[in-house]
This record gives C-alpha cells, sequence and structure tokens, in this order.
C-alpha cells in the first residue's frame, strides 16, 4: 500500500511568511494526526482528525497555526505568522480508527523541514 | 498516558543482538505497549506493540515483563540499518475526552551500531 505522502519536503521562509503543508494520509485511514518535531526532541502532537472533524488540538497554538481536512481525507497545516521557534520536522501520520484502537500503529509520513530565517 | 522511562543512548556491535530497556511502573491494565523507531531524516517507524505476553514480528520481538512495569524490545542480529531512536510509548484503549490513546512521544533511545 502507498505510505503517508507530505509535501513540501523541505521549507524556508522568513519570520512572519506564512506557509502551508500538505498531507495525503494512506487510503481508508480515518485518523489522521500532525505532529511537530524540534531538532532533538521527540515529536509532539499538534492535532488529530477524525474523519473530518478535530478531535483533539490542545496542543496546536491557534493564534498562529490552523489545519483542516475538509474531506475526510486530505489535510492541510498552515502557520500564519511564522516565528523562528516554528523551526522544526512537521509530521503526519494516520491510523486505522476501531473499537480497538489502541492496538493499531501509525504511519508516519517523511515529514517537512520547515525553517524560519 | 503513562511515563516511560529510556536510556538516552546505547552502542550495539553489528550482528550482535540488542536488547533496549524501558520502565513504565506507572502502567494501568488498559495500556499498550508501543515500541517505534526513527532513522535519521525519516518520520517514526512503528515497531511492536503488545499488552501482557511476549510478542514478535519480522523486525523484534518484545518481551514484558509479569508485573508489565518494564518491557525490552529486542533486535536479534543488529545491522547498520537498524541506528536509529527508539520510542518506548504506553498507549490506553480508554478514551479520553477523545484523545484516543495518542501516541506522546518522549526522547527515546539513540541507538548506535558499530560495523
Amino acid at each position: 500500500e502507498a505510505g503517508v505522502a507530505q509535501s513540501p519536503r523541505y521549507k524556508i521562509i522568513e519570520k512572519r511568511q506564512s506557509v502551508a503543508f500538505w498531507c495525503n494520509p494512506i487510503s481508508g485511514h480515518a485518523t489522521l494526526y500532525w505532529y511537530q518535531q524540534i531538532l532533538g526532541q521527540g515529536p509532539k502532537l499538534l492535532i488529530q482528525f477524525q474523519n473530518n472533524g478535530v478531535v483533539d488540538d490542545s496542543q496546536l497554538p491557534k493564534d498562529r497555526f490552523s489545519a483542516e481536512r475538509l474531506k475526510g481525507v486530505d489535510s492541510t497545516l498552515k502557520i500564519q505568522p511564522a516565528k523562528l521557534e516554528d523551526s522544526a520536522v512537521y509530521l503526519c501520520a494516520s491510523s486505522l480508527t476501531s473499537q480497538g484502537y489502541a492496538n493499531y500503529g501509525y504511519t508516519f509520513g517523511s515529514g517537512t523541514r520547515l525553517t524560519v530565517v | 498516558d503513562a511515563k516511560t522511562t529510556q536510556p538516552n543512548s546505547m552502542e550495539s556491535n553489528e550482528e550482535e543482538p540488542v536488547h533496549l530497556p524501558c520502565n513504565h511502573s506507572t502502567i494501568s491494565g488498559t495500556d499498550y505497549i508501543h515500541w517505534y523507531r526513527q532513522l535519521p531524516s525519516q518520520g517514526p517507524e512503528y515497531v511492536i506493540h503488545g499488552l501482557t505476553s511476549n510478542v514478535n514480528n519480522r523486525m523484534a520481538s518484545l518481551a514484558i515483563a509479569e508485573d508489565r512495569k518494564s518491557s525490552t524490545l529486542i533486535l536479534h542480529r543488529a545491522t547498520l540499518r537498524d541506528a536509529a531512536v527508539y520510542y518506548c510509548i504506553l498507549r490506553s484503549t480508554l478514551n479520553y475526552g477523545g484523545s484516543q490513546g495518542n501516541l506522546i512521544f518522549g526522547k527515546g533511545t539513540k541507538l548506535s551500531v558499530k560495523p
């Protein structure tokens, strides 16, 4: 099966500019996640979607970050305006959802490396 | 999600077995033990998971202590491609306000493999 697709692979922007990342999950995966990974740290969950609804966005800095999954398939994460501390790898992941959801693994994309200068 | 403790780093020789430990003394009966690894410049990759019994798959084995307060990921013959950061994560089967036992990553163990 095809993996989780993310684009772009790399992005360099100046602070206060805006940027958007795109993710296409594995076909049939109802749950989609966006993670932020700062260099040297483990990934941090930003937002979780179940189909086209937000399940958990408690860690998303909503003053500058937004995300959508309008048709319950692919998703876009946006940062506006970007700050220097937003430099990180942004990872998208998807998983099946069923009654025993902790019994399923996530599949991650390769991520988008964002550098804010 | 309950907390796990892993060594910051470990070294192994190529073609030797590797035992990566994880302590999770506050694990609850509804927590699955998941292992992921992250190779350089890639997203995390699922390795294995289990609840109570030891588990084997093509990548690794997971040995779970009888009291479930610790577990060990076993790579039977390390290769250079196994050099990665390994994360031990507890996932709850309970639905905490809809968060559905999300993967919460710590810092993991950085495994180096020497030829």
